[in-house]
């Protein structure tokens, strides 16, 4: 079974729009959340993180928010960038465990 | 400072052989982890070791597989026979823990069993 699930294969965006990437988990014992970010032929790259005690954490372009009650968390991108295109990954952190969603791909057009 | 090294980058091989894969963590993680990704199952973890000792192997497919870490700068997953429903591409990955702090990851090893 999928704890950490990321429903949306892809999503295309327009340059300078907002970008939202979604997260579903199932296990309420999680203790962080990070965002990945992947391009072709390289590894993933930390993005961004936010412990589950709190709801929002923004770093520049990127916030991440977090809803404990739906266990749910998002990611947005303002603006967006042809940079930004890339496949997504959350991962959630428990007690020795450590579970990344399938990814979201995303584009954004010119 | 030297990232996560692989190796090899890419691995064609025919089913039925042995097949090892490197990884060579940044200096002073403590935590160094295998994963595999799929279109299907994206990352999955497969194992991860903390200080050389293997903490959780409960993603490690089948007795096929095998990791080891004999020292802080080196570790190897060995899949033996390789079949080909093992193609993907093997990422190692390394950190200072297991908590808020990222993983590095090295750039992959694409694996194709003919």
């Amino acid at each position: 079974d999928q704890q950490v699930k990321q429903n949306s294969p892809s999503l295309s965006v327009q340059e300078g729009r907002i970008s939202i990437l979604n997260c579903d988990y199932t296990n309420s014992m999680f203790d962080y959340f990070l965002w990945y970010k992947k391009y072709p032929a390289e590894g993933p790259t930390f993005l961004i993180s936010i412990s589950s005690i709190k709801d929002k954490n923004e770093d520049g372009r990127f916030t991440v928010f977090l809803n404990k009650s739906a266990k749910h968390l998002s990611l947005h991108i303002v603006p967006s960038q042809p940079g930004d295109s890339a496949v997504y990954f959350c991962a959630a952190i428990g007690t020795y465990k450590y579970i990344f969603g399938t990814g979201t791909r995303l584009k954004v057009l010119a | 400072d030297a990232g996560v090294i692989q190796s090899p980058r890419h691995e064609v091989t025919e089913m039925g052989q042995e097949v090892t894969l490197r990884c060579k963590p940044i200096s002073g993680h403590d935590y160094l982890f295998w994963y595999r990704q799929t279109m299907m199952r994206g990352l999955e973890l497969l194992i991860y070791f903390n200080n050389n000792v293997p903490i959780d192997d409960s993603g490690m497919p089948e007795d096929r597989f095998s990791a080891k870490m004999p020292n802080a700068s080196f570790s190897t997953l060995k899949i033996q026979p390789s079949e080909p429903r093992d193609s993907a591409v093997y990422f190692c990955a390394s950190s200072l823990s297991l908590g808020d702090q990222p993983q590095h990851f090295g750039d992959g090893t694409r694996l194709s069993i003919l």
